[in-house]
């Protein structure tokens, strides 16, 4: 089966602008997360989403936000970027809020600044 | 809070050495415990886990043991390849409020020269 797939895998974009970012998860997984793995601070927990619904959020400032479809696709938006946004932003998606058994992860957005 | 401390890398082996990356943690509670790893270019993929005390995850010969005693899951090989150079995220899962919240380590990048 498809595994989780993000669109685009690379962005440039340019400070003060803002940015979209794409996850599609796996067929019947309900739930996506969304990180951010930086080389200084490793991954950072952004939110979850289920069901069209934000289950969960991390400490990102509000420039961070994100929405889920009801076909489970969700996306996520930074406003205003910043140099320090520049990172890899996974996304992962599980069947259910709470499955003990992992997420799976899809192979990132590259985000550059300049 | 929920912590993960992972021992910092680079690790750098031979191929067919034995492997050993230290993994302990900071929970209140019993949490669930995770190997992720990302190849390069890639996003995580998970590589074993266990849910409970005692448990021993295992999966493309690596192995890990859930010890409560110690708050210690680490990561194990007997004979590492070429192709298992990738960076190992060490993870735990614990009922926060009313959600689930992963928190991963830092990270320990391994490379096998052959």
């Amino acid at each position: 089966k498809a595994g989780v797939t993000q669109t685009p895998r690379y962005l440039i974009k340019t400070r003060g602008q803002q940015v979209t970012l794409s996850c599609s998860p796996i067929s019947g997984h309900r739930s996506v997360s969304w990180y951010q793995q930086t080389p200084g601070q490793g991954l950072q927990f952004l939110f979850e989403y289920f069901s069209e619904t934000q289950r969960n959020k991390g400490n990102f400032p509000g420039r961070f936000s994100g929405r889920q479809f009801s076909n489970s696709r969700s996306e996520m938006n930074v406003s205003t970027l910043e140099l320090g946004d520049s990172a890899l932003y996974l996304c992962a998606s599980s069947l259910e809020v709470g499955t003990p058994y992992g997420y799976t992860f899809g192979s990132g957005t590259r985000l550059t600044v300049v | 809070g929920d912590s993960v401390t992972q021992m910092e890398g680079p690790v750098t082996l031979s191929e067919e050495a034995f492997l050993t990356i230290n993994c302990t943690y900071t929970a209140t509670g019993y949490p669930s415990l995770f190997w992720y790893v990302q190849y390069p270019g890639e996003g995580l993929q998970l590589l074993l886990k266990a849910t409970k005390a005692d448990d021993k995850g295992s999966n493309k010969g690596f192995e890990a043991t859930y010890r409560k005693e110690t708050t210690s899951f680490h990561l194990e090989k007997g004979s590492v390849q070429v192709s298992d150079s990738a960076v190992y995220f060490c993870a735990l899962r614990m009922y926060r409020g009313s959600n689930y919240k992963l928190t991963f380590g830092k990270g320990t990048l391994l490379t096998v020269n052959p």
